[in-house]
């Protein structure tokens, strides 16, 4: 069965500092989708970004970039300038590619702390 | 673009009571639905899925029931509340083509007391 980890239950970082997020997984698959969601204090799940394992280039959404290492199975979020409104839990997931269900695998979830 | 609807967002109910919480989406068709349940700090905790109509499959063993009466509404019910179905409950949906991501509803926030 896949398995996400992230080790980092909270992180915190200063207003317009970079911060990095980490997430692995454990999978037998050589193809599958990765996501990181927020879920800011109003608990909506946000999509922030998704990667395509087979493409090697890293996702990026504007201040939002990913370190995608397949061999490694890491796939780490990098905040650029961070913002207030960047304060949130961020959450990590896999999904296979072929599935009926498609059932995602969720992280644990890291806290982000936003310092002004 | 697609959007799910969830109400109420926030219930108090008594031990022993009903339960019905509405799960709508708009947007998209023949969605793949989804209730998770979000203890306070915690993950996602799948519940149930369905794949169309009348398609429930249960993740975990609980108190808990869904049912699926039309392609764009998913209902997650209990006859009898118990104090540990307090939680934070979201639904989501998937589209059946491209990354497959899942989008979310706003949740509904259950206490019960």
């Amino acid at each position: 069965a896949q398995t996400v980890t992230q080790s980092q239950p909270e992180m915190s970082v200063q207003e317009a500092e970079t911060v990095t997020l980490s997430c692995t997984y454990d999978t037998s698959e050589s193809d599958y989708y990765l996501f990181w969601y927020k879920q800011p204090p109003s608990r909506q799940m946000i999509l922030v970004i998704r990667q395509e394992a087979y493409k090697q280039q890293n996702a990026t959404e504007n201040r939002f970039s990913v370190n995608f290492q397949k061999a490694a199975k890491s796939f780490s979020l990098k905040i650029s300038d961070s913002q207030l409104g960047d304060a949130a839990m961020y959450f990590c997931a896999y999904r296979r590619v072929s599935g009926g269900s498609y059932i995602p695998t969720f992280g644990r979830g890291t806290s982000l702390i936003v310092h002004p | 673009s697609q959007t799910i609807h969830q109400w109420p967002a926030t219930l108090v109910q008594p031990v022993g009571s009903p339960l019905s919480l509405e799960c709508t989406v708009e947007g998209t068709s023949n969605p793949n639905l989804y209730w998770y349940r979000q203890a306070a700090g915690r993950g996602l905790q799948l519940l149930f899925y369905s794949v169309g109509i009348g398609q429930i499959s249960s993740e975990v063993p609980q108190n808990l029931s869904a049912s699926r009466p039309q392609d764009r509404q998913f209902i997650l019910s209990s006859k009898k509340l118990l104090l540990s179905d307090s939680g934070f409950y979201l639904c989501a949906g998937t589209y059946r083509a491209g990354y497959n991501e899942q989008f979310f509803g706003p949740g509904t926030r259950l206490t019960v007391l």
